[in-house]
């Protein structure tokens, strides 16, 4: 199984300041690495597919990158609707598996 | 527009059962895969089970396999997860999700809340 391992646990930053999240795989996904958020009694929403493409609607100023087994998504501009948890999720090999996630907070 | 709703969570005891379904529309259903993904009370996302849009190919985790079976109906747009020899450890919120074929999952349900507890 791969273990996807995200960092920091909870990362406190200001609004208008940049967010950089990590998320490192056990193991080779290639691209294979989507981004989700989730906020309080929401179900998660796509963010990034293939590591760095945005899905439908997503704002510019959330980007992806990496490949193989070390990932970042980047939050330009934070926005007060972006304090949030981020979760990392591979799809290169079954069983798919989730990081564990990474909580916005305000700062 | 793109539309899943989980329905069937329940508070069941330990050992017993329970059947989720999944309803979707605003898309080609049969050319997708669909999957459950579940939340811990507090906790992160787990992939839990997928089909494939033929229903000729499922996947399970290994913490369900052999105790949950997933299954589709493709002339109804549902999806279904029999939930059987249920434990506390499964208690959670359950999502129904849309899965591109070999990537990722796209659109989600706002889930359905599964407790197992005597």
């Amino acid at each position: 199984e791969i273990v996807m391992t995200q960092s920091p646990a909870t990362l406190s930053v200001s609004p208008g300041e940049r967010a950089t999240l990590s998320c490192r795989a056990s193991q080779s996904v290639s691209n294979n690495l989507a981004w989700y958020q989730q906020k309080p009694g929401q179900a998660p929403r796509l963010l990034i597919f293939g590591a760095y493409t945005g899905a439908t609607g997503i704002p510019a100023r959330f980007s992806g990158s990496g490949s193989g087994t070390e990932f970042t998504l980047t939050i330009s501009s934070l926005q007060s609707e972006d304090f949030a948890v981020y979760y990392c999720q591979q799809y290169n090999d079954w069983p798919l598996t989730f990081g564990g996630g990474t909580k916005l907070e305000i700062k | 527009e793109v539309q899943v709703l989980e329905s069937g969570g329940d508070l069941v005891q330990p050992g017993g059962s329970l059947r989720l379904s999944c309803a979707a529309s605003g898309f080609t259903f049969s050319n997708y895969d669909m999957g459950w993904v579940r939340q811990a009370p507090g906790k992160g996302l787990v992939y839990v089970s997928v089909i494939s849009g033929s229903a000729l190919t499922t996947f399970y985790a290994d913490s369900v396999k052999g105790r949950f079976t997933i299954s589709r109906d493709n002339s109804r747009n549902t999806v279904h997860l029999e939930m059987n020899s249920l434990r506390a450890e499964d208690t959670g919120v359950y999502y129904c999700a849309r899965r591109i074929p070999s990537n990722h999952f796209d659109s989600w349900g706002q889930g359905t809340l599964v407790t197992v507890s005597s």
